[in-house]
């Protein structure tokens, strides 16, 4: 089981839009719908904000949007605010009862 | 709105075992039927799934990479999830926190409530 891949860290203006991937195998994030997604900030537990693909919990806001194309989830902040700088991380059902997370991606807002 | 909040020692000195305990309130773990996890972040880096258990503790799945070393229970008495890691070495230190899936009777990996996280250092 490796960790999916995603970008170390990436950056946006206040306003803008930033997505951020997380490749995976064809034995978890191409083969399951479920992938979801977690922002986590500093000396605080992680908070899922993205599941199976891109469903919203309820509670958070439709700024936030996730997709799939093969073995490549993403996750879309749009309209970005100075409360969305964190870690984000995604994480996959990887088949025979077991899960894989990302690395994580650090967000910093401009 | 049900609620997690793990403990445990603090400090494992290396070869000994890591015991952890995830108290559920808000709600009776024995009646709800929804697998729960323990995950683990390492210092300054990402997270790793541990293992899950469903609420009526006859099913448990480990990673493989800790399934010689570990063991999860449930115990509905006290409404509470433990975690067992035997032979602990500093690769262990890491902040362990006991998750439940979002909903009943599902494994897909979504998260949907988390306790707050428990610090073990392994260190002599």
């Amino acid at each position: 089981q490796s960790a999916l891949t995603q970008p170390r860290s990436v950056s946006g203006s206040p306003g803008q839009s930033v997505t951020i991937s997380c490749t995976g195998t064809s034995n978890d994030v191409g083969a399951y719908n479920y992938v979801s997604w977690y922002q986590q900030h500093p000396g605080r537990a992680p908070r899922i904000i993205i599941y199976d693909v891109n469903r919203r919990p309820s509670g958070v806001p439709d700024r936030f949007s996730g997709s799939k194309s093969g073995v490549t989830a993403s996750l879309t902040i749009s309209g970005l605010q100075t409360e969305d700088e964190g870690d984000y991380y995604c994480c996959s059902y990887a088949g025979d009862y077991s899960v894989v997370f990302g690395a994580g991606s650090k967000l910093t807002v401009l | 709105q049900v609620q997690l909040r793990e403990s445990g020692p603090g400090l494992v000195k290396p070869s000994q075992t890591l015991s952890l305990n995830c108290s559920v309130s808000g709600g009776s773990l024995k009646s709800a039927g929804f697998y729960w996890a323990w995950i683990r972040q390492h210092p300054q880096k990402g997270l790793e799934w541990i293992g899950y258990i469903f609420s009526s503790g006859n099913i448990f799945y480990s990673n493989p990479s800790l399934k010689s070393r570990l063991d999860i229970s449930v115990d509905t008495s006290k409404n509470q999830i433990s975690l067992r890691l035997d032979s602990v070495t500093a690769a262990d230190t890491a902040v362990y926190y006991c998750a439940r899936e979002l909903r009943r009777l599902d494994l897909s990996s979504a998260f949907g409530v988390w306790g707050q996280g428990t610090m073990v250092t392994v260190s002599s």
